[in-house]
């Protein structure tokens, strides 16, 4: 089991569907993250959120919104999306940013799988 | 400019062999290094990290890597391969508050 909560583990959707991505961590860290990550790559950084606020946005396309309302939940949400877009996307969380949190690692959620017809 | 290399796109070893997943770096500062591991349909997760200290890191289930900064590598090792091991590694390196993965190398153990 991974501490951070991705939910839901799978979405199918239209093109010109809207939908939300949630993620949920209670381990008390204050840096989170979604990556997009497409078969056996990397992920790719997305967003990056420090104290609720958004810290990095690694020029994603405006189709993509993200949300953090509170310090546990990270919200991805999802309109007019292209079949590009389909991949795995995960949510990662870390104590923190800045000086002196650089040995903390990430913490990933199981991510979800994401198809666009 | 940092980056991360990982020059294996797989690595194939026998149960119970040493193995090795290679990863080299390149990066101004020091450099804060990581291991992660993916199983299918899972997310990345975390083996172990260098700071600073000692060169040889240990970390879970039995991985190791040992830091070269002559060479600027971060290898990935275990002693003894289980075929539970099989799985996605990727090498990342942290710096001005983002983690670069590296391209991941497929380590494929077999009985």
């Amino acid at each position: 089991d991974t501490e951070v909560t991705q939910t839901p583990k799978h979405l199918v959707m239209g093109m010109t569907n809207k939908k939300s991505l949630k993620c949920e961590q209670h381990m008390g860290h204050r840096a989170m993250y979604w990556y997009k990550q497409k078969a056996k790559k990397p992920p790719e950084l997305m967003f990056v959120y420090s104290y609720e606020k958004l810290s990095i946005n690694e020029s994603v396309p405006s189709r993509f919104s993200p949300e953090c309302p509170n310090s546990s939940l990270l919200n991805l949400h999802l309109h007019a999306l292209q079949p590009e877009d389909s991949a795995l996307y995960l949510c990662a969380s870390s104590q923190a940013l800045g000086v002196g949190q650089s040995n903390q690692p990430q913490h990933f959620g199981d991510g979800t799988r994401l198809s666009i017809l | 400019a940092q980056s991360v290399a990982q020059p294996e796109d797989q690595v194939n070893v026998a149960e119970g062999n040493p193995l090795t997943v290679k990863c080299t770096y390149s990066v101004s500062g020091n450099p804060y290094l990581f291991w992660y591991v993916q199983y299918p349909n899972r997310g990345l997760q975390f083996l172990l990290k260098y700071i600073t200290g000692d060169n040889l890191v240990k970390g879970s289930y039995g991985f190791e890597a040992e830091f070269n900064k002559s060479q600027t590598s971060f290898h990935l090792k275990k002693p003894s391969a289980l075929v539970s091991d099989s799985a996605l590694y990727f090498c990342a390196l942290y710096n001005f508050n983002k983690f670069y993965f590296g391209s991941g190398t497929k380590l494929n153990v077999k009985p």
